[in-house]
């Protein structure tokens, strides 16, 4: 099973909303990823988590903020976004060292 | 900075023709992916490739790992409509968790 799991499929959020995206894995996988994608473009890494610690944060604004409460959760939480951070987000995890990480469907989050 | 470049950017062929993707960079990695990712939804991991010169094939795909390590090709034989999507590459680096992905490849096969 090399399933990644995202919740919601899809998300509008007003600029001065909270919201939480919700990514899950149950490979044993101890390194999660949060990535943003723009349409027509490759996916941007936002953080990576290994064993459950913040291990890169790639200069993302502190609107953005990730959570990993447990091996197999991954959270990212929304707060007063911008209309350009409407984009696909993607959850990915993987083996810590591993070649290969799996992708989740994706969050399509809209912020109006 | 992109570290990873692909070409060509767009492609559009017909149904039964051949096509070659290719993925370059002036940094070596670790290893290399290909992904497959469709219009609102998570790139689908194809295929790894980690030692120099490694040739993979899946059906009718066909990857490439260079032999520095720094490149990588995708083929296919005989396209299908259903091979339409975008193809990305992404390179990881030594040491850490991190992968780069490629501007990626939008195909479309035509029928």
């Amino acid at each position: 099973d090399t399933e990644v799991t995202q919740t919601p499929k899809h998300l509008v959020m007003g600029m001065t909303n909270k919201k939480s995206l919700k990514c899950e894995q149950h490979m044993g996988h101890r390194a999660m990823y949060w990535y943003k994608q723009k349409a027509k473009k490759p996916p941007e890494l936002m953080f990576v988590y290994s064993y459950e610690k913040l291990s890169i944060n790639e200069s993302v604004p502190s609107r953005f903020s990730p959570e990993c409460p447990n091996s197999s959760l991954l959270n990212l939480h929304l707060h007063a976004l911008q209309p350009e951070d409407s984009a696909l987000y993607l959850c990915a995890s993987s083996q810590v060292g591993s070649y290969e990480q799996y992708f989740g469907p994706g969050t399509r989050l809209t912020v109006t | 900075t992109q570290l990873l470049e692909q070409s060509p950017q767009f492609l559009s062929i017909q149904e039964g023709e051949n096509l070659t993707v290719y993925c370059n960079s002036s940094s070596v990695f670790s290893s290399l992916q290909w992904y497959r990712q469709e219009p609102g939804e998570g790139p689908v991991l194809l295929v790894t490739v980690v030692t120099g010169g490694e040739v993979k094939k899946l059906k009718r795909l066909t990857f490439q790992f260079g032999d520095a390590r720094k490149d990588s090709s995708l083929h296919i034989t005989a396209a299908q409509t259903g091979d339409t999507g975008l193809y990305l590459c992404a390179g990881k680096e030594y040491n850490f968790n991190k992968f780069y992905f490629g501007s990626g490849t939008k195909l479309n096969v035509k029928p």
